[in-house]
């Protein structure tokens, strides 16, 4: 059974950092591209950022870059969102999720199995 | 970027009406459309992707059709189950972007 989980969320100040991490289990991540959204309280999702099966792509939402990086590790099959000079329109939900494999082939792909969330506050 | 603009953003609807939801993009994507449910403090979960195709296990009262830039979400028969705020989402080209959602509501 396909697991995400996402952990290290939580309260930090404007200016700060956070890495959230998001551990796979039931599948071999690193088989699958893996990406980062996000939801605002009582908002609509918003992509944040997605990373190759090999780690060797990337991409951000433009209003991101910059400020986070995506990485993952594979002999831990787990993927992180480093969050650098956070601010208060950072607070969300984030979601780790796997996209599905027409990805690889220029086909239509999608946001296939998601984590349950962690959350990010960034207040003072 | 794509623009996605959804519609209505929010309907009231009775047990097993036919409801229909629409996501009209700014430029044509083809068929790269995905549909996500997503209930009061869960994770989304995709229901209809490349425009037309029911994801395994998902009620087949969930329809989609479309390409280019206009698509629309159909619940042919609406249960109580099928509350909720459903987004579009395009994949055709970064950003990926989503619709702005749209409630459900039964009556």
């Amino acid at each position: 059974q396909v697991q995400l989980e996402e952990s290290g969320g939580g309260l930090v100040k404007p200016g700060g950092s956070l890495r959230l991490s998001c551990a796979a289990s039931g599948f071999t991540s690193s088989d699958y591209y893996m990406g980062w959204i996000r939801q605002a309280p009582g908002k609509g999702l918003e992509w944040v950022s997605y990373i190759s099966s090999s780690g060797s792509t990337l991409f951000y939402a433009d209003s991101l870059k910059g400020r986070f990086t995506i990485s993952r590790d594979t002999a831990k099959n787990s993927l992180y969102l480093q969050m650098d000079s956070l601010r208060a329109e950072d607070t969300a939900v984030y979601y780790c999720a796997s996209l599905s494999p027409g990805i690889w082939f220029r086909e239509p792909f999608y946001f296939d199995y998601w984590g349950q969330g962690t959350l990010v506050s960034v207040s003072s | 970027d794509i623009q996605m603009t959804q519609s209505p953003s929010s309907l009231s609807a009775s047990i097993g009406d036919r409801v229909t939801i629409t996501c009209r993009t700014s430029q044509s994507i083809s068929n790269y459309l995905n549909w996500y449910q997503q209930k009061p403090g869960k994770a989304p979960k995709v229901l209809i992707y490349a425009a037309s195709s029911l994801q395994s296990g998902v009620p087949s009262r969930f329809s989609g059709t479309g390409s280019g830039t206009d698509f629309t979400l159909t619940i042919s028969s609406l249960q109580p189950e099928d509350f909720g705020t459903y987004y579009c989402q395009q994949s055709y080209s970064t950003p990926l972007t989503f619709g702005g959602g749209t409630k459900v509501e039964t009556k």
